[in-house]
C-alpha cells in the first residue's frame, strides 16, 4: 500500500473551536511531515517527525500542536486559529534517508 | 538565502509537443532533486527524483541534472491535456536537515 491518507478532506471551524487533523501512512516510512499551502504558493514546512520524535518545528505558532502517536500516525491539533490560517494542510512521509516525500490528499481548512 | 527558481509561466504547448520545464538552484551543495506535479486544488505528486548528473527517464518524463551549472530540468514528451498542471521543483541538501527548498512552480497548459 503506497498511500498517505488524511482526514477530514474539508474542515470549517470558528476561531474558538478545537479540532484535529489526522494523517496515516502504510509505507513503513519513519519520517512524517506537516505542510501548509496557500494558493499559488509552494508547500511551507511546519513540522517534521523522525522515528516518532519531533525533529523540526519551523517556528509554528502554538495554536498548532503536532502529535505522533506511532510511526504510522500523525495528528495536528488546532486551537484558537485565525482566519489567515485558512489553507490546504498537507501531510507527507518519507524513508528516513530517501527524502522522496509522498503527500496525502490534504485537508482544506477554512477558519471563520 | 538558498533559493530555487522556476519560470512561473504559464508555459503553453500544443498536444503532442515536448514541454520543457527548468529549475535553477543556488546551493552548490544540493544533493537531491525532485519534480512534483500539482493539479489545481490537489496535493503535490512526486513524478521524478534525480541524484546524479545526466538524464533519468521514466515513461514520457525525462529529468536532466547538471550540477556544475546548477540546473535541473523536466522534459515531458508527447504532452497531453492531462499534463496541464503546476510543476514544482524541490531541492534537498542534508545541511538543511531534511527540509526541501521549493521553487514557486511553473504552470503548464497543454492545448488540444
Amino acid at each position: 500500500d503506497t498511500e498517505v491518507t488524511q482526514t477530514p478532506k474539508h474542515l470549517v471551524m470558528g476561531m474558538t473551536n478545537k479540532k484535529s487533523l489526522k494523517c496515516e501512512q502504510h509505507m513503513g516510512h519513519r519520517a512524517m511531515y506537516w505542510y501548509k499551502q496557500k494558493a499559488k504558493k509552494p508547500p511551507e514546512l511546519m513540522f517534521v517527525y523522525s522515528y516518532e520524535k519531533l525533529s523540526i518545528n519551523e517556528s509554528v505558532p502554538s495554536r498548532f500542536s503536532p502529535e505522533c502517536p506511532n510511526s504510522s500516525l500523525l495528528n495536528l491539533h488546532l486551537h484558537a486559529l485565525q482566519p489567515e490560517d485558512s489553507a490546504l494542510y498537507l501531510c507527507a512521509s518519507s524513508q528516513e534517508h530517501s527524502y522522496e516525500q509522498y503527500f496525502g490528499p490534504g485537508t482544506r481548512l477554512t477558519v471563520t | 538565502q538558498k533559493e530555487v527558481e522556476q519560470n512561473s509561466g504559464p508555459l503553453s504547448v500544443p498536444e503532442g509537443a515536448i514541454a520543457s520545464l527548468n529549475c535553477t538552484y543556488s546551493d552548490r551543495g544540493s544533493q537531491s532533486f525532485f519534480w512534483y506535479r500539482q493539479y489545481s486544488g490537489k496535493s503535490p505528486e512526486l513524478i521524478m527524483s534525480i541524484y546524479s548528473n545526466g538524464d533519468k527517464e521514466d515513461g514520457r518524463f525525462t529529468a536532466q541534472l547538471n550540477k556544475a551549472s546548477q540546473y535541473v530540468s523536466l522534459l515531458i514528451r508527447d504532452s497531453q491535456p492531462s499534463d496541464s498542471a503546476t510543476y514544482l521543483c524541490a531541492v534537498y541538501n542534508a545541511g538543511n536537515n531534511r527540509k526541501l527548498i521549493w521553487g514557486l512552480g511553473t504552470s503548464l497548459a497543454v492545448n488540444p
